[in-house]
């Protein structure tokens, strides 16, 4: 069953906005993923955050993570059209699968 | 680095006909590959785990003799739909994570099989 949830389910913005996304997760985790998916495709892993970091970045990506709120958000800077798609957060324990949330739809507009 | 494929990538069948969907680590070794399962804008559920060599662990409420997962090699696992029907009609997407000797938590996704049963 799906433990994450994913705010929010969708979001517009124009392109050179910032856009945050947030996930909240029900159980104890080793990690928590973010992956991109566009439609009728395969995931793109985009970013690994450990339970033990807070903060994380990569290029236009920062990730962020509260473990006492059991809780991630995903910001992308200077949005561009192709960063349309939708994007899945997905909790880990070491060594074990993945649970994903329910993924934000994000819409860039030129 | 880090790529995984899938074969076929949309198949159209009859109800009642097996299909086998391949997937392949192409430049790394996978102890341990994941199936999903996409219904249209929704979320991945996770299906089954496959380790190489040993049989595969199911999710609770997928039906392991529809659904056979063969993970012969540290390259390939392959998911056969038997008998399929118009409900298992879905996108099917498989994941390989990396490790022989090593321990790795991100998962490589393929590209995904979208499976339509007639």
């Amino acid at each position: 069953s799906q433990q994450g949830e994913e705010d929010p389910q969708a979001l517009s913005i124009q392109e050179g906005e910032n856009a945050t996304m947030n996930c909240s997760y029900k159980t104890s985790i080793n990690n928590l993923q973010w992956y991109r998916q566009n439609s009728g495709r395969g995931l793109v892993h985009l970013i690994l955050i450990r339970s033990n970091e807070r903060e994380k970045h990569s290029g236009r990506l920062r990730v962020t993570l509260d473990t006492s709120k059991k809780s991630s958000s995903l910001l992308i800077t200077a949005s561009r059209a192709a960063d349309t798609a939708s994007y899945f957060c997905a909790g880990g324990a070491s060594g074990s699968r993945l649970t994903f949330g329910e993924g934000t739809q994000l819409t860039v507009n030129p | 680095g880090a790529v995984v494929s899938q074969h076929p990538s949309r198949v159209i069948c009859k109800s009642g006909t097996s299909v086998k969907i391949e997937c392949r680590s192409l430049d790394f070794q996978a102890t341990t590959m994941f199936w999903y399962r996409q219904f249209p804008k929704q979320s991945l559920m996770l299906m089954a785990t496959s380790n190489e060599g040993s049989k595969a662990t199911y999710e609770q409420g997928v039906e392991k003799d529809k659904f056979l997962i063969n993970h012969a090699s540290l390259t390939l696992s392959t998911l056969t739909v038997t008998s399929a029907h118009p409900e298992d009609s879905s996108f099917y997407i498989c994941s390989a994570r990396e490790g022989v000797g090593i321990s790795t938590d991100t998962q490589y996704f393929g590209p995904g099989t979208r499976l339509t049963v007639l």
